[in-house]
């Protein structure tokens, strides 16, 4: 089956535009996470939605918002971008929101580059 | 505060010799512990997880073992193979984590034939 879908692979945006990131999760699963990851800095938890409903949020500014369709599709919005808004972008999805096997699906991200 | 930390940004080691990569947490609430990998341009795959009801979870070439008292995890590889270079992330998730991981820094670690 396919696997977590992410699009825009690559995009450059220049500071204080806005960007839009899309995800399309492994068909049957309802929870969607994204997470930023950054050089050194490991992967950052963003937000996780389940049933259109934001079950959890990283420590991110407001800049940063998601949300979840009836097709369990999600995406993300920055705001404002800034320099250090630089990263790649991974969205996972996993059957259902917790864990029983804890495994999340990885998509392949999608890099962002600020200018 | 970072409450996963792989202190080793790097490891290289022979093929067909074991490859140990190590983890430490500071969040008591942590019970369940996840090894991640990941090759470059694509997204972590899962690798191998444990529970904190266990001291060791094996599948294949590759065991996990997790030390509690000491909030220490590590991976062991063996025998190590030239397709196992990747960079691996330990990750961590508690009761009411959700789908949340938090994640350490990384591992690079290279397989030399």
């Amino acid at each position: 089956k396919a696997g977590v879908t992410q699009t825009p692979r690559y995009l450059i945006k220049t500071r204080g535009q806005q960007v839009t990131l899309s995800c399309s999760p492994i068909s049957g699963h309802r929870s969607v996470s994204w997470y930023q990851q950054t050089p050194g800095q490991g992967l950052q938890f963003l937000f996780e939605y389940f049933s259109e409903t934001q079950r959890n949020k990283g420590n991110f500014p407001g800049r940063f918002s998601g949300r979840q369709f009836s097709n369990s599709r999600s995406e993300m919005n920055v705001s404002t971008l800034e320099l250090g808004d630089s990263a790649l972008y991974l969205c996972a999805s996993s059957l259902k929101a917790g864990f029983d096997t804890g495994e999340l699906f990885f998509g392949e991200g999608s890099r962002l580059t600020v200018l | 505060d970072q409450q996963v930390k792989q202190n080793s940004p790097s490891l290289s080691v022979q093929e067909g010799r074991i490859s140990i990569l190590n983890c430490d947490y500071t969040n008591s609430m942590f019970d369940y512990f996840l090894w991640y990998k990941k090759y470059p341009a694509e997204g972590p795959t899962f690798l191998i997880s444990i529970s904190s009801i266990k001291d060791k979870n094996e599948d294949g070439r590759f065991t996990v073992f997790l030390n509690k008292s000491a909030k220490h995890l590590s991976l062991h590889i063996v025998p190590s193979q030239p397709g196992d270079s990747a960079v691996y992330f330990c990750a961590a998730s508690g009761e009411t984590s959700g789908s949340r991981l938090t994640f350490g820094e990384g591992t690079q670690l290279t397989v030399n034939p």
